[in-house]
């Protein structure tokens, strides 16, 4: 099963960038999804096909792949920007064909 | 605009049953796959179930043989039934869009939680 490793927690003051990042094998072959989720609230799509942002999500999201590890970086960040950050590949060899990581809690100090 | 609606969640006994509603509006629902996607207290997201446009279904197997996806498109409408629930099984259950070539959810619905408990 496909596996994808998010540190637990990432804190920034306002104004900096935040690097939340998301590992797994090889995970540069794969496309990367990010979702954001804010305290009782459903995800929402942040960033697609690794480096995508669906309209209506700030150009101050990006996010890039390479070899075993992908990146979601927040420039300028801002205290609404707090919230839990969820990676995501499809991969047919997973009993989940569905793997999100595990959750990063942004703080922003 | 995108809606999904859950409903049907509520509090079950272990071994119990429970059908998971899901209404959707705005879009072209006959056209999408769909899936839930499923949120124990204080943990991460977990994919439970799929269904696409054809009606073919997928699970994980710590579902499958219990929980059936399916859905009625004349009615705009995703079901899950859960049988057998386990106390693991307590969680808020997401009804979510397939797109992103199906490798991903754009559209989110808000959640509806089942507790599984005697």
């Amino acid at each position: 099963s496909y596996v994808l490793t998010q540190p637990p927690s990432v804190s920034v003051a306002p104004g900096k960038t935040a690097r939340i990042t998301c590992g797994g094998n090889n995970i540069g072959s794969k496309s990367v999804h990010w979702y954001q989720q804010k305290p009782g609230q459903a995800p929402v799509l942040v960033i697609y096909y690794d480096s995508d942002r669906p309209s209506g999500i700030p150009e101050r999201f990006s996010g890039s792949n390479s070899g075993n590890t992908a990146t979601l970086t927040i420039s300028r960040v801002e205290a609404g920007d707090e919230a839990d950050y969820y990676c995501q590949v499809w991969d047919s060899s997973s009993d989940h064909y569905w793997v999100f990581g595990g959750g990063t809690k942004l703080t922003v100090l | 605009e995108v809606q999904l609606v859950e409903s049907g969640g509520g509090l079950v006994q272990p071994g119990g049953s429970l059908r998971l509603s899901c209404a959707a509006s705005g879009f072209t629902f006959s056209s999408y796959d769909m899936h839930w996607v499923r949120q124990a207290t204080g943990k991460g997201l977990e994919w439970v179930s799929a269904i696409g446009t054809a009606g073919d279904t997928y699970y994980p197997g710590s579902v499958k043989g219990r929980f059936t996806i399916s859905r009625e498109n004349a009615k705009n409408s995703l079901y899950l039934q859960m049988n057998s629930l386990r106390a693991g099984d307590t969680a808020v259950y997401y009804c979510a869009r397939g797109a992103i070539a199906a490798q991903g959810f754009d559209y989110w619905g808000q959640g509806t939680l089942v507790t599984v408990s005697s």
